[in-house]
């Protein structure tokens, strides 16, 4: 079955830099765009970026871009997240999500808590 | 593109319908719009796309309808795990972008 399988949580102050990864099995990695949504404590998910794994193109959020960069490894069946220049308002639960039409298999997220 | 959802909470009781509304700003490129359920302290479930596409698995007591700017989504025979939030997503328009969630509870 489609699984992802994201890294551990990360405590960051303001400034510094986090890299996430999202470890897919179950289907073929190149088939499927892979987008990355955040979710701060009660509030609606915001889409971040994707990747197309199969040519390594990206697209990302216009008020993350220059902090964000989405990468991946073919081989590894992994996606990773580097965002860069944290402040406090990027702390939630980062999700990578398959794309088929809609993000239809997502990871359990990965915590990011921003404090100084 | 900003989706606005509306109500922002409802009140049904088991075995009622509920109506959920997914207004856009603009219109919505080729209707993509997406609906999401996500219940408490999980992550989202993809429950429709492309405005009327069940996902695998997708009861048909979940439907959703709707063109350019006005999409809904229904739930008949509400069932009490169908408590939860559900979002409406739009992904023909970069940034993708997502609104702001109705609530269900099932009393």
């Amino acid at each position: 079955q489609v699984q992802l399988v994201q890294s551990a949580a990360e405590v960051r102050k303001p400034g510094a830099s986090v890299r996430l990864s999202c470890k897919t099995s179950g289907y073929v990695f190149t088939s499927y765009p892979l987008h990355w949504m955040r979710q701060a404590p009660g509030q609606r998910p915001e889409w971040v970026g994707w990747i197309t794994p199969d040519d390594g193109e990206t697209t990302y959020s216009r008020s993350l871009r220059g902090r964000i960069s989405i990468t991946k490894d073919t081989p590894a069946r992994t996606a990773y997240l580097e965002l860069s220049g944290l402040t406090p308002e990027d702390t939630g639960v980062y999700y990578c999500a398959r794309w088929a039409g809609g993000a239809d298999s997502w990871g359990p997220g990965t915590l990011v808590s921003v404090s100084s | 593109i900003v989706l606005t959802q509306s109500p922002g909470t409802l009140s049904l009781s088991p075995g009622e319908r509920a109506t959920l509304s997914c207004r856009a700003s603009q219109n919505v490129v080729k209707n993509y719009i997406i609906w999401y359920q996500q219940k408490a302290g999980q992550t989202p479930r993809l429950l429709i796309d492309r405005t009327s596409r069940r996902a695998t698995g997708i009861p048909d007591r979940f439907s959703g309808s709707g063109s350019g700017t006005d999409f809904t989504l229904t739930i008949t025979g509400l069932e009490p795990e169908d408590s939860a939030i559900y979002y409406c997503q739009q992904s023909g328009t970069v940034p993708l972008t997502f609104g702001g969630g109705t609530r269900v509870d099932i009393k």
